[in-house]
């Protein structure tokens, strides 16, 4: 099976950065995918890892180590809209998905 | 194009009853997802489709959850003998199909909110 461990709250400055963690114990693991949550709303795909190393796409980047079971998030330039749970979710070959809890970010001015 | 669409958007039910919930993917994506999320947590996987497999039922919580596909398009999730505790938002997902070591993003629909009373 799948186990997913992220923070369950983060709080950070408006244009600094952040780091959000997530460590995974999975059998059969074929990719690390990120999703951003805003309240009330569905979630929606922000970064995808397979092979170990950073992923970067905007203010966004994804790192994975997978011999670790460790991926982070990093939020660069934090936008007052970025305050949302950030979930992290680990897909099988089977290709079922499991997500972690989510980590609700709030970022202050 | 389209997104994934859910229905109802709303449900209130009384306990004992059924429900049903209607999840339509995108057009092509042969894998569906269902979810339960309950308030301020995180997703509960509940069912996977893809293509004619057999689904992945080991998410279900209970004999009473059932989900069926019509091929690869609509997706119901059924709920029989409701009881306070599903009160959640289900949420459908599809996605194209994981092939080899390429895993391709859900698209989300808008999620179907669920109040049993």
């Amino acid at each position: 099976g799948q186990n997913i461990d992220q923070p369950t709250e983060m709080t950070a400055t408006e244009g600094a950065i952040v780091q959000i963690n997530c460590t995974y114990q999975t059998s059969g693991f074929n990719g690390l995918f990120w999703y951003q949550q805003h309240a009330g709303e569905a979630p929606t795909f922000l970064s995808y890892n397979v092979l170990d190393g950073l992923e970067e796409k905007g203010r966004f980047s994804s790192f994975l180590s997978r011999s670790k079971g460790y991926s982070y998030l990093l939020l660069k330039e934090l936008q007052m809209k970025d305050s949302a749970s950030y979930l992290c979710a680990v897909r099988s070959y089977a290709g079922k998905s499991t997500f972690g809890d989510g980590t609700t970010l709030t970022v202050k001015p | 194009g389209a997104g994934v669409s859910q229905s109802p958007s709303n449900k209130v039910t009384e306990k004992g009853k059924d429900v049903e919930l209607r999840c339509d993917p995108i057009s092509g994506h042969t894998a569906l997802y269902w979810y339960r999320q309950r308030l301020g947590q995180g997703l509960e996987f509940l069912i996977y489709f893809q293509g004619n497999s057999a689904p992945d039922k080991s998410g279900l919580p209970s004999d009473r959850f059932s989900a069926e596909r019509t091929g690869e398009s609509v997706s119901t999730l059924t709920i029989q003998r409701t009881q306070q505790e599903d009160s959640a938002v289900y949420l459908c997902a599809s996605s194209y199909p994981t092939s080899g070591r390429t895993s391709y993003e859900q698209y989300f629909g808008p999620g179907t909110r669920l109040t049993v009373t």
